[in-house]
C-alpha cells in the first residue's frame, strides 16, 4: 500500500513564526503536491513538484515556499505565519502525470 | 472560468435511490478524470477513475465521461447512508507540468 505521511496531525503556531510542514511518501512517486482545504473553497493547490529540486506554483502560492531535496520528501514552508493561513493542509503524491494521487492524513494548522 | 467546477450542494438523496454528481472542466487536453470521496475529518480517497469516453462501472458506482462536452459525472446506485460524504472531481491539467486540480466538491447526504 502507498503511504503518505505528514509529520503532524495538529499544529498551533503564533503569528510571524516560520512553520515547516513535512510530507514523506514511500512509493517512489515522481509527483508531490501541497493543498490547503477550507470550507466552501475545496482543495486549492499551493505548490507541486514533479522531480527532485523541481517545483511549480499552484493556484495560491503567496506566503508559502517548498523544498524537495529528496524524492520521497516534500516540505511546505510558511515563512511568516499569518492567521489567514489557518487551514487543513493536505499532501499528496502520484506516480506520474494523469495517475491517481494518494493523500496524507492532513495537518490542521491553527495560527494564533 | 474555473478549471474544474462542481455543484457544491448539498445534495440529499433517499436511501436506495440513484445519486448523480456532475463535474465540468475547461482544459480540452485533459486525458484522465478522478472521483474522490472525503468523509468529514478524513483525507480524500479515490473511488473511480476514467480515461475513455462513455461509461465505466465498478460495483454501485458508474463514472461517465463526455470529452466533447467536457463533463464527467458519477452515479451511485442503491445509495446507502455510508455514501454520505463530499465527492471531489479531480482533473490533471496543463499537460507537461503535472498539475492536479480539484473541484470544490459536492456534499452528498443519503436520507434513511
Amino acid at each position: 500500500d502507498v503511504k503518505v505521511t505528514q509529520s503532524s496531525r495538529y499544529l498551533v503556531k503564533r503569528t510571524g513564526e516560520k512553520v515547516f510542514l513535512e510530507c514523506v511518501q514511500d512509493m517512489d512517486h515522481e509527483n508531490m503536491f501541497w493543498y490547503r482545504q477550507d470550507p466552501g473553497l475545496g482543495l486549492r493547490l499551493i505548490y507541486f513538484s514533479y522531480d527532485v529540486k523541481m517545483k511549480e506554483k499552484g493556484d495560491i502560492p503567496e506566503g508559502y515556499s517548498v523544498s524537495r531535496e529528496k524524492k520521497e520528501r516534500f516540505s511546505l514552508i510558511l515563512e511568516s505565519a499569518s492567521t489567514n493561513q489557518t487551514s487543513m493542509y493536505l499532501c499528496a503524491s502520484s506516480f506520474a502525470w494523469g495517475t491517481e494521487a494518494f493523500f496524507g492524513q492532513g495537518t490542521r494548522l491553527t495560527v494564533v | 472560468q474555473k478549471e474544474v467546477e462542481q455543484n457544491s450542494g448539498p445534495l440529499s438523496v433517499p436511501e436506495g435511490a440513484i445519486a448523480s454528481l456532475n463535474c465540468t472542466y475547461s482544459d480540452r487536453g485533459s486525458q484522465s478524470f478522478f472521483w474522490y470521496r472525503q468523509y468529514s475529518g478524513k483525507s480524500p480517497e479515490l473511488i473511480m477513475f476514467i480515461y475513455s469516453n462513455g461509461d465505466k462501472e465498478d460495483g454501485r458506482f458508474t463514472a461517465q465521461l463526455n470529452k466533447a462536452s467536457q463533463y464527467v459525472s458519477l452515479l451511485i446506485r442503491d445509495s446507502q447512508p455510508s455514501d454520505s460524504a463530499t465527492y471531489l472531481c479531480a482533473v490533471p491539467t496543463n499537460f507537461g507540468n503535472e498539475k492536479l486540480t480539484f473541484g470544490t466538491g459536492t456534499r452528498l447526504t443519503i436520507i434513511p
